[in-house]
């Protein structure tokens, strides 16, 4: 079955410095999708990229970045420069073929402090 | 273009009362579902509608109907609601997915609050 694991539960850092998030994934399938997804304390679900797992190639968008690694089953994501507004709790979900195509299994989150 | 909007925002309801959250998308995607988010849970999905006229259960689907009304709506119901269904809930929509593909991006609502005492 497929799962998700966001170890760290709870981060802190003073703004401005970088912060990783780390998602470890499991599948059986060889086709399947990845996302990060923001929860700020308003509420809502912001998504934030989609990878699919035969695109290894790290992306940048501003200060953000993910670091995709098939062999080690991780789908890192990357603060550079931390602002206040990242304060948020943050998912990584998978969604894959043995799910029924329909299911995004997420991560239980992790919360993410930024302190000004 | 409003997205995926939820009502209603809170709800607080009694054991064994009945009610139905509404949700409904402008982004004219075939498919919706319902997540249930508890604290420390992330979210667990609790039934789908890969398009219209059809619904599947997920992962936590019992003491839940859901009713895909048309292509934009789709309606979760609680018959008999229990201290256990206290959480939020968040509605989500996504493009058809493609044969032999894992589903697209979801896009979701703001989320419900329901509290049950």
């Amino acid at each position: 079955a497929q799962k998700v694991t966001q170890a760290q539960t709870e981060i802190s850092v003073v703004e401005k410095e970088d912060v990783t998030l780390d998602c470890v994934y499991e599948t059986r399938d060889t086709t399947y999708y990845l996302f990060w997804y923001k929860q700020p304390p308003s509420g809502e679900l912001v998504f934030l990229i989609r990878r699919n797992s035969f695109d290894e190639q790290n992306e940048i968008s501003g200060r953000y970045s993910w670091n995709f690694q098939k062999s080690t089953s991780s789908f890192n994501f990357t603060i550079t420069a931390s602002q206040v507004v990242d304060s948020a709790v943050y998912f990584c979900a998978l969604s894959d073929l043995g799910a029924g195509s329909y299911q995004l299994t997420f991560g239980k989150g992790t919360k993410l402090s930024v302190i000004p | 273009n409003a997205g995926v909007t939820q009502t209603p925002k809170f709800q607080v309801l009694k054991t064994g009362q009945s009610m139905t959250l509404q949700c409904a998308q402008d982004m004219n995607h075939n498919s919706m579902y319902w997540y249930r988010q508890d604290p420390g849970m992330g979210l667990r999905l609790i039934y789908y509608s890969a398009s219209e006229g059809t619904t599947d259960k997920g992962e936590v689907p019992n003491g839940y109907n859901v009713s895909r009304l048309n292509k934009r709506e789709f309606s979760l119901r609680l018959e008999s609601a229990a201290p256990s269904q206290t959480s939020v809930y968040f509605c989500a929509s996504s493009e058809l997915p493609r044969h032999g593909l894992a589903a697209d991006t979801q896009y979701f609502g703001p989320g419900t609050r329901l509290t049950v005492l």
